[in-house]
């Protein structure tokens, strides 16, 4: 099965902080590299899907970025709304596999 | 509104058997590939099954395989997980997630269901 690694696991920033989450896998996955954003007690949003499309109704703030076995989402400005976990997930084999997670906090 | 509604969860014995629904409801539940992901209490997000659009085509994680069985009524518009030989690390909020897959966006889970929660102890 492929790897995922994030991260880093969890991340302290303060409101208006650009915000960067890394995702290597095991082996290359070419573009087929999802975002999800959680909330506590929620399900899992699609924030990005393909490395770097945004998902409708996703705010511009957020972005991606990366091929093969290293990617990144981007927060450009921390919002108050934006702390929570987030996930990468690959979709390139045919058993799909998420990272540990990153727990973004205020600072 | 596109929705999935899991169901079946509860409290089960080491050993025990249970089965998830998942309900789908406002989308051609039939055209599309279906998921199961689960989330055990405080960790991340764990993948468990996938399966195709006509239920002929099924994958499992390996910490599932051989003990869980995924499958679908699209006459009924519901997915199922039918879990067995259960053991207390499954405990974990379940849910169903739809897959879109399009030649230029690739696959992923774009509609996920609120979850539904199993939990193994004597």
């Amino acid at each position: 099965d492929i790897q995922m690694t994030q991260s880093p696991s969890s991340l302290s920033a303060s409101v208006g902080d650009r915000v960067a989450i890394t995702c290597r896998a095991s082996q290359s996955i070419s573009s087929y590299l999802n975002w999800y954003q959680q909330k506590p007690g929620k399900a899992p949003k699609l924030l990005i899907y393909a490395t770097s499309s945004l998902q409708s109704g996703v705010p511009s703030r957020f972005s991606g970025s990366g091929s093969g076995t290293d990617f990144t989402l981007t927060i450009s400005s921390l919002q108050p709304e934006d702390f929570a976990s987030y996930y990468c997930q690959q979709s390139y084999s045919t058993s799909w596999t998420f990272g540990q997670g990153t727990q973004v906090e205020i600072k | 509104e596109v929705q999935l509604v899991e169901s079946g969860g509860g409290l089960v014995q080491p050993g025990g058997s249970l089965r998830l629904s998942c309900a789908a409801s406002e989308f051609t539940f039939s055209s599309y590939w279906m998921h199961w992901v689960r989330q055990a209490p405080g960790k991340g997000l764990v993948w468990v099954s996938r399966i195709s659009s006509a239920g002929s085509s099924t994958t499992y994680a390996d910490s599932v395989k051989g003990r869980f069985t995924v499958s679908r009524d699209n006459a009924k518009n519901t997915l199922y997980l039918q879990m067995n030989s259960l053991r207390a690390e499954d405990t974990a909020v379940y849910y169903c997630a739809r897959e879109y897959y399009g030649f230029w966006s690739g696959y992923y889970m774009d509609v996920w269901g609120k979850g539904t929660t199993v939990t193994v102890s004597s």
